[in-house]
């Protein structure tokens, strides 16, 4: 499977716990999307990289939030001190350099509790 | 700041009814355009692109042009079938901005047998 992928799929979490995501785009790309989709909505965008660098950081993006792609690859994104609002999908998407087209992962569920 | 508009949800039709959902956008240059689709409890797809003015993207039956006098990107299908039922997005992305997506808030069609 040469797709996006994102790990873990789902993940529960009590309220004031941290939690990580994992995206890995498909190699080629050298970029790299996150996206928070929340129910009945469509999907917001939070941060980008260009290779290893993050080039923007949307003003979703609270401090509470990090993502790294330290070696241009596969990239995480972190959620510290999680609140009952931060339940979502979050999206991962990667495309060809200066290339439009997105190719979307399946996305990790977050409930929290 | 870009933004999109799209016509609010849902739609319920019968199959091999004629399906338009209206999508305009509000931007300073000329974004690249796309539809993507969400099947129940799946991933966002991309259903189709036009990456300049008068294109017209199409795939599986659907198709929308670009039309930048009326900076508007709607969806179109002649006949839909119980397997269109699904969320359509539609969304904008500017090269100037890291080609980032910007959503609609997503049509959710029903097509009824």
């Amino acid at each position: 499977d040469t797709g996006v992928s994102q790990d873990p799929r789902h993940k529960i979490t009590k309220r004031g716990q941290n939690v990580t995501f994992r995206c890995d785009p498909i190699s080629e790309h050298n970029r790299l999307y996150w996206y928070r989709q929340t129910l009945g909505q469509g999907p917001e965008f939070l941060t980008y990289f260009q290779n290893e660098a993050q080039l923007e950081k949307s003003r979703l993006l609270s401090d509470r939030f990090s993502a790294e792609r330290p070696k241009g690859s596969f990239s995480t994104l972190e959620i510290q001190r999680t609140e009952q609002g931060d339940s979502a999908m979050y999206l991962c998407a990667s495309s060809f350099p200066g290339r439009p087209k997105q190719f979307f992962g399946p996305g990790t569920r977050l409930t929290v509790l | 700041g870009d933004s999109v508009t799209q016509m609010e949800g849902p739609v319920t039709l019968s199959e091999e009814a004629f399906l338009t959902i209206n999508c305009t956008y509000t931007a300073t240059g000329y974004p690249s355009l796309f539809w993507y689709v969400q099947y129940p409890g799946e991933g966002l797809q991309l259903l189709l692109k036009a990456t300049k003015a008068d294109d017209k993207g199409s795939n599986k039956g659907f198709e929308a042009t670009y039309r930048k006098e009326t900076t508007s990107f709607h969806l179109e299908k002649g006949s839909v079938q119980v397997s269109d039922s699904a969320v359509y997005f539609c969304a904008p992305a500017f090269k100037a901005a890291g080609n980032k997506l910007t959503f609609g808030g997503g049509t959710r069609v029903l097509v009824k047998p």
